[in-house]
């Protein structure tokens, strides 16, 4: 399988737990984004790297949310000290450079 | 600030019509959109993209035209089967600092009846 892989699928944590998110991307795929998406919303961006350098960053993410993409392969996305209001899909997605996206499946993360 | 905009947010059309789908976007920066497609409890599924040299691009299908004075570009599913029936989501990114993201609406849900 060749598309962009997430692990876990589906993540049930307590509040106030930290839990990571990891992302493969396409293997020659420079451009690494991280989206958030709830119920009736669109993807919300959270951050982009380009190879390995992590180049934007919502303004809206809490400092409890950290990611990095060490050697421009694989990216972890973390989540703090969880809240109710984390619980949503964390989608990744992978492009060349002005080309199209590809989305992996997501992780559902639910904070009870 | 909402950059993109879907402002229907759902269609029902027959099976064998055509589905439009409408998308406007503010920021002039954007250069490149896409069109995706969502199951739920799925990642969004690429359709069709087009560079802002362009105005049509076609793929079976489906076909999306951008119209680029008056920021808005649409999706022409035509025949429309039930299997189309999902939410689409319009996306757009472009070169400048800032615009490396892709901005999405909020999504348009489709229902194709048999």
């Amino acid at each position: 399988d060749t598309g962009v892989s997430q692990n876990p699928r589906h993540k049930i944590t307590k509040r106030g737990q930290n839990v990571t998110f990891r992302c493969d991307p396409i293997s020659e795929h420079n451009r690494l984004y991280w989206y958030r998406q709830t119920l009736g919303q669109g993807p919300e961006f959270l951050t982009y790297f380009q190879n390995e350098a992590q180049l934007e960053k919502s303004r809206l993410l809490s400092d409890r949310f950290s990611a990095e993409r060490p050697k421009g392969s694989f990216s972890t996305l973390e989540i703090q000290r969880t809240e109710q209001g984390d619980s949503a899909m964390y989608l990744c997605a992978s492009r060349l450079t002005h080309t199209e996206a590809f989305f992996g499946q997501g992780t559902r993360l639910t904070v009870v | 600030d909402q950059q993109v905009k879907q402002n229907s947010p759902s269609l029902s059309v027959q099976e064998g019509r055509i589905s439009i789908l409408n998308c406007d976007y503010t920021n002039s920066m954007f250069d490149y959109f896409l069109w995706y497609k969502k199951y739920p409890a799925e990642g969004p599924t690429f359709l069709i993209s087009i560079s802002s040299i362009k105005d049509k691009n076609e793929d079976g299908r489906f076909t999306v035209f951008l119209n680029k004075s008056a920021k808005h570009l649409s999706l022409h599913i035509v025949p429309s089967q039930p299997g189309d029936s999902a939410v689409y989501f319009c996306a757009a990114s472009g070169t400048g600092a800032g615009s490396y993201q892709l901005t999405f609406g909020k999504g348009t849900k489709l229902s194709v009846i048999p």
